[in-house]
């Protein structure tokens, strides 16, 4: 089992919709759980860090479910701009690497 | 702002070749990191460095080494080049204090022949 899965998608996601996915892990003790998204042929950046139960930034969300081991994140208000892949990141037992998961691709469709 | 830059965003090198890929960063973060990502097999930790002339082995360090003797430059270093080693690469870098998230330099992609 990878220490950090995500569903590959594509989500294909009406403008203006609400969209969910989520990020599961498996090393228990991981603290700091990090969002990024990557563009095609981008590198990733950061668009959320997640310490404790969960962040909001305008329209992102992320929801940490400890008990469960995942991570969600969540967009509303799609924008056309908003289609990406999104990488989530789980840091190594509270050290200084990152293990990352295979990222979720999003399309915002008109 | 964090800026990770690296030297070149593509370069084509030849088989057998020794190739270098440079990374700098402006924000005097000790950790730097260098991956790929490979369609289908995500990011994967090539090495990574802690401070100056430190460094560890990654998930994958098999046919790279790393340089770090200055705190503000990681370099790659591809000793034999082979078509397996065809990728993006990606440095990144974060600060010492612990659960704090990478930065990502804009990648190289790296073809070789």
């Amino acid at each position: 089992r990878k220490e950090v899965e995500q569903d590959p998608g594509p989500f294909n996601v009406p403008e203006g919709a609400t969209v969910a996915f989520n990020c599961t892990y498996s090393n228990s003790a991981s603290q700091s759980f990090f969002w990024y998204r990557q563009d095609c042929r981008k590198e990733p950046k950061l668009l959320m860090s997640v310490y404790s139960s969960g962040n909001e930034d305008g329209r992102f969300t992320a929801q940490l479910n400890r008990a469960s081991q995942y991570i969600s994140l969540l967009i509303r208000d799609s924008k056309l701009s908003d289609s990406a892949t999104y990488l989530c990141a789980g840091d190594k037992a509270a050290g200084n690497k990152l293990t990352f998961g295979g990222g979720t691709r999003v399309l915002v469709k008109p | 702002d964090v800026k990770v830059t690296q030297s070149s965003r593509y370069l084509v090198k030849r088989t057998g070749e020794k190739v270098f890929l440079e990374c700098v960063q402006d924000m005097d973060h000790e950790n730097m990191f260098w991956y790929r990502q490979d369609p289908g097999l995500g990011l994967r930790l090539i090495y990574f460095s802690y401070d100056v002339k430190m460094k560890e082995k990654g998930d994958i360090p098999e046919g790279y080494s790393v340089s770090r003797e200055k705190k503000e430059r990681f370099s790659l270093i591809l000793e034999s080049a082979s078509t397996n080693q065809t990728s993006m690469y990606l440095c990144a870098s974060s600060p010492q204090l612990g659960n704090q998230p990478q930065h990502f330099g804009d990648g190289t992609r790296l073809s070789i022949l």
